[in-house]
């Protein structure tokens, strides 16, 4: 079974600051790992996706994530915030194999001030 | 990726009426999943629906309260049912177009106020 923990519900940065969200994962085999952005009264947009390979991941609008199995970890960064960047942001599993099932975390909010 | 077209965008029901969510692909896919967003919550999957079988639903998600229809590979409904205003929440579908690898498709969802 697979199951996501992000840790704080809200993180708050000021516009050219650097952005961190943190997620763990748990998982009983190897994992997909995904973050996606909700931004108000829309649904949701993949903003990149650990499969296989290279641990550190690109996404679009400058965000990137690095896979760490040692410590079950797929935090999303981006070095500098922009006021555009203030959304809902979700970490996801699914498992490599077998029934492929999108496990959501309970999401954090970013807000971007001036 | 695929595009997925969802409709209502939003509604508001009155209590005891149900509400039937339609979900177009433009592509073929093998599974298609209906998931949950209470207000200020994450997603919950509500069930994964395949191409010619009964929708396989999630713990706590019964038929009766939500039977969902996939007549072919581009095409699904939710039906909300007996509405209380529980139900109040946004309703997401979902694909898989190539396998888990290449990631899920969401569409925009419908906003549903019961009343």
């Amino acid at each position: 079974a697979q199951s996501v923990t992000q840790l704080g519900s809200h993180v708050s940065v000021s516009e050219g600051a650097l952005v961190l969200l943190r997620c763990n994962y748990s998982s009983s085999v190897p994992p997909y790992l995904f973050w996606y952005v909700q931004y108000p009264n829309q649904g949701l947009q993949l903003l990149l996706k650990y499969t296989t390979g290279a641990t550190l991941v690109k996404g679009i609008n400058g965000f990137e994530a690095e896979f760490k199995k040692s410590e079950t970890s797929f935090h999303l960064t981006k070095p500098s915030a922009h006021m555009s960047d203030a959304a809902e942001y979700f970490c996801a599993v699914s498992a490599l194999t077998g029934f492929q099932k999108l496990v959501f975390g309970t999401g954090t909010r970013l807000l971007v001030s001036p | 990726s695929a595009v997925i077209s969802q409709k209502p965008s939003r509604d508001i029901c009155q209590r005891g009426t149900s509400l039937t969510i339609q979900c177009q692909v433009d592509s073929q896919v093998t599974m298609m999943f209906w998931y949950r967003q209470q207000p200020g919550q994450s997603l919950t999957l509500i069930a994964t629906a395949n191409q010619g079988s009964e929708a396989t639903y999630e713990s706590g998600f019964v038929i009766d309260k939500f039977p969902i229809s996939r007549p072919n590979l581009t095409f699904s409904t939710l039906t909300v049912s007996n509405m209380s205003p529980e139900d109040s929440s946004i309703y997401l579908c979902s694909v898989l177009p190539g396998g888990a690898n290449y990631g899920y498709t969401f569409g925009s969802g419908t906003r549903l106020t019961v009343v």
